[in-house]
């Protein structure tokens, strides 16, 4: 089957740096991505790992590992406005490329 | 240029009844997805557009939903008739191009479905 599992919630404080982990179990895989959802909002798109390794964008980077079916995200120097809740997501190669997403972490950041 | 857009933002209706969800991709995107998230769980997959054939409806619930994307550009999900279960967010999304590798999806703000 396909699944995603990352923690439903992390709480950490401003201008610390958090670590929101996701394995995933799928058929096939084309990448791991990560989207920023504000409540009531919609989910945006951070970053994505196609290959092994970091991807930083900012104060945001993406590691992924192929071989461990792992990534994380990793969020410096938070802010109040990082409050969110943040998915994963894995490209699979069952019909024709859909995504599958996780259940979402929800971060709360504390002043 | 316009982002994707969803409406109506919230539907409150009763069991039974028929409820029509639209949503309007970014111009140019051939792809367009339909998601479903219920309080709590995962974006859950229901269908994918590719111009107006669809690619993959592995995650449709059952023939109570039904979705269509005349000509290739805005696309609407009707649900009927509505029960309970049927509650949640629906997220639409587009994106330029859908072979394997990097995908960004675009979604919409969604629409609140409250089925009583």
């Amino acid at each position: 089957g396909q699944s995603l599992e990352q923690p439903s919630e992390v709480t950490a404080v401003e201008g610390a740096i958090v670590q929101i982990n996701c394995t995933y179990q799928t058929s096939g895989f084309y990448g791991l991505s990560w989207y920023q959802q504000h409540d009531g909002g919609a989910p945006t798109f951070l970053s994505y790992n196609g290959l092994d390794g970091l991807e930083e964008t900012g104060r945001f980077s993406s590691f992924l590992s192929r071989s461990d079916s792992y990534g994380y995200l990793l969020l410096q120097e938070l802010q109040m406005k990082d409050s969110a809740s943040y998915f994963c997501a894995v490209r699979d190669e069952a019909g024709g490329f859909k995504t599958i997403f996780g259940a979402g972490t929800r971060l709360f950041v504390k002043a | 240029e316009a982002g994707v857009t969803q409406f109506p933002s919230h539907s409150v209706i009763e069991k039974g009844q028929t409820v029509t969800l639209r949503c309007d991709p970014i111009s140019g995107h051939d792809n367009l997805y339909w998601y479903r998230r219920v309080m709590g769980k995962e974006i859950k997959f229901l269908l994918h557009f590719v111009k107006e054939s669809k690619q993959d409806e592995s995650g449709m619930p059952n023939n109570r939903f039904l979705a269509e994307r005349t000509g290739g550009t805005y696309s609407t999900l009707k649900v009927q008739p509505a029960e309970l279960e049927d509650s949640g967010v629906y997220f639409c999304a587009s994106s330029q191009e859908s072979l394997a590798g990097r995908e960004t999806q675009y979604f919409g703000p969604g629409t609140r479905l409250l089925v009583l």
